[in-house]
Parts: structure tokens; C-alpha cells; sequence
């Protein structure tokens, strides 16, 4: 059974601060790994994607991906409260089937 | 990015009655497409894959016969819940797979079905 744990939170942080979402994966074989914003009623909307390890920066969001740990994380810099919804964390296998975590709730107090 | 519509959005519909759910591709054709089930404060949960000319794979424990999947084209692929109950209650949510080269996973809407 192939697995995406995430920490569900919820995570509350100040405005202006760092929020820090993680999430591992069972299957070593994953390629592709994902990061998608739900707000509450809304289908998930893609927020950045990695396929290497290291990291990789769009804008606030900087992507983390560690294979070896079987570790990926999403930084949220100079988090905003329009940045409050539910994280989801995705791994495609090498099926090219995707695999959803449970989801972190984030919280950005003005 | 590719857009995925989704429709309709909400339905309230009857207990023992149908419902069909529609996903399109609008400026990509997609072979593939998903459909996935969220109740509240829970996460996705894949129900079947849809795959164009062929039938659909569905995920241990989700009743083919219950939830009829068609993927007629290659821009369409529908869902319908059939003889509905208060207990299939739920925000349904379809995505596809990009245009070929891109393999992130773009999603519908999604529609809140609510069986009384």
C-alpha cells in the first residue's frame, strides 16, 4: 500500500512568518511530487511541482524534495492570510498514478 | 495551465435517484482521467481511473456497478452515481493528467452532490 503522511495540523503561524508543511512517502520508486492548495468547498488547485532533490523556489513557495528520506516539504515565505487552506501533498508513481496525503490546515493570524 | 471543467457544480438530488457528473478537458485531450471522492475535512480518495476507449479501473472497495464511469472521447469522461443514497453524500472531483510533456494533474471544480 503505497502511503503520503502529512502532518493534518492544524498549523497556525503569524502574518509576515514562515510556514513549514511536510510530508513523506513509502514508495522509493515516485518521480514526481506536488503541492496543492484547497480552500474549504474549492477542488485543489497545483501550487508547485519538483522532480529532483533540492530545492526549487517559485515566488514565496520554495519546494523541498530529499529522495533519499522520502521526504518533501513546502516553505511558505512571508506567509499571507490569504495563504489559510488545506496543504495537499501528491507523489505520482512510475504507473503515473497519483497519491494524495491527508492534507495540513494552515492558518495565517493577521 | 490546462483547464478542466467540471459540471454541474452542486446537485441535490433524491434518494434512489441518479446523478451524472461531467468532466471535460477544454484545450487538451486527456486519455486519462481520474475521479476521486472527498467527504468533510478529509482528504482525496481515488475511486476509479478513466481511461478513453476502455473501461475504467476502479480502487478496491468502490462499487463499479454503483458509480458508472464512461470516457467516451478524449475530451470527456462522465460519472454517475447511480440509485443515490443520503450516504453518497459528497464532494466528487475529477482531474487529468496535461497535455503530453506535462504531468502535473489539473482538476475540476468538483461537485457537491447531496442525496436527501
Amino acid at each position: 500500500q503505497k502511503e503520503v503522511e502529512q502532518n493534518s495540523g492544524p498549523l497556525s503561524v503569524p502574518e509576515g512568518a514562515i510556514a513549514s508543511l511536510n510530508c513523506t512517502y513509502s514508495d522509493r520508486g515516485s518521480q514526481s511530487f506536488f503541492w496543492y492548495r484547497q480552500y474549504s468547498g474549492k477542488s485543489p488547485e497545483l501550487i508547485m511541482f519538483i522532480y529532483s532533490n533540492g530545492d526549487k523556489e517559485d515566488g514565496r513557495f520554495t519546494a523541498q524534495l530529499n529522495k533519499a528520506s522520502q521526504y518533501v516539504s513546502l516553505l511558505i515565505r512571508d506567509s499571507q492570510p490569504s495563504d489559510s487552506a488545506t496543504y495537499l501533498c501528491a507523489v505520482r508513481d512510475t504507473g503515473n498514478q497519483f497519491y494524495f496525503g491527508t492534507g495540513t490546515s494552515l492558518t495565517v493570524i493577521p | 495551465g490546462a483547464v478542466v471543467s467540471q459540471h454541474p457544480s452542486r446537485v441535490i438530488c433524491k434518494s434512489g435517484t441518479s446523478v451524472k457528473i461531467e468532466c471535460r478537458s477544454l484545450d487538451f485531450q486527456a486519455t486519462t482521467m481520474f475521479w476521486y471522492r472527498q467527504f468533510p475535512k478529509q482528504s482525496l480518495m481515488l475511486m476509479a481511473t478513466s481511461n478513453e476507449g476502455s473501461k475504467a479501473t476502479y480502487e478496491q472497495g468502490v462499487e463499479k456497478d454503483k458509480f458508472l464511469i464512461n470516457h467516451a472521447s478524449l475530451t470527456l469522461s462522465t460519472l454517475t452515481v447511480t440509485s443515490a443514497h443520503p450516504e453518497d453524500s459528497s464532494f466528487y472531483i475529477c482531474s487529468a493528467r496535461g497535455p503530453q510533456g506535462n504531468t502535473e494533474a489539473f482538476f475540476g471544480q468538483g461537485t457537491r452532490l447531496t442525496v436527501v
